[in-house]
């Protein structure tokens, strides 16, 4: 079935680093891609999305690219802030429903 | 505009008890999905309702329930208390049940079986 897989964390960062957290997702259909995240003890935000293949969705300084040709949906930031510290879910959708990834919990020190 | 508003925040059962937990969609909004989130885990479906009938389900047993008012608000029932179903219960608005239609989180509401 469809499925998101996404790396592992935590991912640590010192404040102003280069951030990547990857996403691929199974290739069924033409879904569109997003990026939730997740601060401590909150529900899910939408952070961006990507309805098609080349789509580039950004937001926050966030950003990601629909990539097709690698199933991938990578989320990148130029300069973290310590506030940017959340879990980040990858997610698809599929008929009525999200599919997500584990999450990716990002630490960044000051 | 309020978001999508989830009630209660917390809640503490015992096993084998039954929960209702509650959810108000953005204004405007007709469809209404459940996601279960287990600590350290993404979320999982459960059900989405659109125009008050089920439009899908989860893969999730029959003591999980749900139904959507006319003004669009939603139930999410669970019976005979387990365990396991301690979780963060995350309700989710969209404007339509297309594929298209971005869903919109609330807070959730976090269940402690006891």
């Amino acid at each position: 079935g469809d499925s998101v897989t996404q790396m592992e964390g935590p991912v640590t960062l010192s404040e102003e680093a280069f951030l990547t957290i990857n996403c691929t997702y199974t290739a069924t259909g033409y879904p569109s891609l997003f990026w939730y995240v997740q601060y401590p003890g909150e529900g899910l935000q939408l952070l961006l999305k990507a309805t098609k293949a080349d789509d580039k969705g950004s937001n926050k300084g966030f950003e990601a690219t629909y990539r097709k040709e690698t199933t991938s949906f990578h989320l990148e930031k130029g300069s973290v802030q310590v506030s940017d510290s959340a879990v980040y879910f990858c997610a698809r959708d599929s008929s009525y429903k999200l599919i997500f990834g584990s999450g990716t919990r990002l630490l960044v020190r000051p | 505009d309020a978001g999508v508003t989830q009630s209660p925040t917390h809640l503490i059962k015992t096993r084998g008890q039954h929960v209702t937990l509650r959810c108000s969609p953005i204004s405007g909004h007709k469809s209404v999905s459940w996601y279960q989130q287990v600590l350290g885990q993404g979320p999982q479906f459960i059900f989405q309702y659109y125009e008050k009938e089920e439009r899908g389900r989860g893969n999730f047993p029959d003591r999980f329930s749900a139904r959507q008012f006319p003004n669009y608000s939603s139930e999410l029932n669970v019976n005979a208390l387990l365990l396991g179903d301690s979780a963060l219960y995350l309700c989710a608005s969209s404007l339509g049940a297309a594929y298209t239609d971005t869903q919109y989180f609330g807070p959730g509401t976090r269940l402690t079986v006891l």
